[in-house]
C-alpha cells in the first residue's frame, strides 16, 4: 500500500516568513495529492491540491509543487500569519477507476507562526 | 450546503455498550468514508462506501460495523469496544472522482469517542 512521509513534524516561523513542508510517497501510481489544514479541535479542511499531470499550483499565499520522478511534493506558505498556525497534513491517493478517494495521510506538521 | 454533519459530537460508552455514530451530507456525494484519528496523529482510513456499497474495509475489527442506508447517510455501529478505540471518528464525503472533478474530501467535525 501507499506510504507517505512528512517533514518536519514541527515548524516554528516568525510572522511574515515563509514555511515549507515536504512529503514523499511510495506508490508511483498515486495521482492526487491534497493538503489539509486542521486547527485544534476542528475538522481537516482542504487548502490546496495537485494532480499528477501538473507540476505546480498556486492559490494566493499557498503553493504546492510536485516532482513525480522523485515522488515528492511540497507545500509553500509565504507571508505567514498567526492564523496559519495549525497542523498540516499531506496526503496521496490513486482511486481513479472506482472514484474512491482513499487518502493516505502523512504524519502531520505542527506549524506555529510567532507574532 | 457544503456541510457534513456528525452526531453525536461526544460519546462516552462502556465496553459492553452498543452505540452508533451518524453522518449526513446533502451535497449529492456518492462516496462516503469513516476515518479514525488519535490525538496528534493523522486520520486513518477505516471504511469507504461508493454508491452505497462497501468498497474498502481497511481490516477494521468486527466490533466496528458500518452501514450506508442511503446516499445521504452513513452510520458506524459500535459494540464491545476497547479503551484503545477511544479516538475522534471523522466522517467524510466526496464526489465519485471522474476526470472532470477532483473528488475533494469534505470532513465532518467528528465524533469524539471515549470507551471506559
Amino acid at each position: 500500500g501507499e506510504n507517505v512521509e512528512q517533514h518536519p513534524s514541527t515548524l516554528s516561523v516568525q510572522e511574515g516568513d515563509s514555511a515549507v513542508i515536504k512529503c514523499t510517497y511510495s506508490d508511483s501510481a498515486s495521482n492526487y495529492f491534497p493538503w489539509y489544514k486542521q486547527e485544534l479541535g476542528k475538522r481537516p479542511q482542504l487548502i490546496i491540491d495537485i494532480r499528477s499531470n501538473v507540476g505546480e499550483k498556486k492559490d494566493q499565499r499557498i503553493a504546492v509543487t510536485l516532482n513525480k520522478t522523485a515522488k515528492h511534493f511540497s507545500l509553500h506558505i509565504t507571508e505567514t500569519q498567526p492564523e496559519d498556525s495549525a497542523v498540516y497534513f499531506c496526503a496521496a491517493s490513486r482511486g481513479a477507476d472506482t472514484g474512491r478517494r482513499a487518502l493516505t495521510f502523512g504524519s502531520g506538521t505542527r506549524l506555529q507562526v510567532q507574532p | 450546503d457544503t456541510e457534513v454533519t456528525q452526531t453525536p459530537k461526544h460519546l462516552v460508552m462502556g465496553m459492553t455498550n452498543k452505540k452508533s455514530l451518524k453522518c449526513e451530507q446533502h451535497m449529492g456525494h456518492r462516496a462516503m468514508y469513516w476515518y479514525k484519528q488519535k490525538a496528534k496523529k493523522p486520520p486513518e482510513l477505516m471504511f469507504v462506501y461508493s454508491y452505497e456499497k462497501l468498497s474498502i474495509n481497511e481490516s477494521v475489527p468486527s466490533r466496528f460495523s458500518p452501514e450506508c442506508p442511503n446516499s445521504s447517510l452513513l452510520n458506524l455501529h459500535l459494540h464491545a469496544l476497547q479503551p484503545e478505540d477511544s479516538a475522534l471518528y471523522l466522517c467524510a464525503s466526496s464526489q465519485v472522482r471522474t476526470g472532470k472533478n477532483t473528488g475533494e474530501l469534505f470532513f465532518g467535525e467528528g465524533s469524539r469517542l471515549t470507551v471506559l
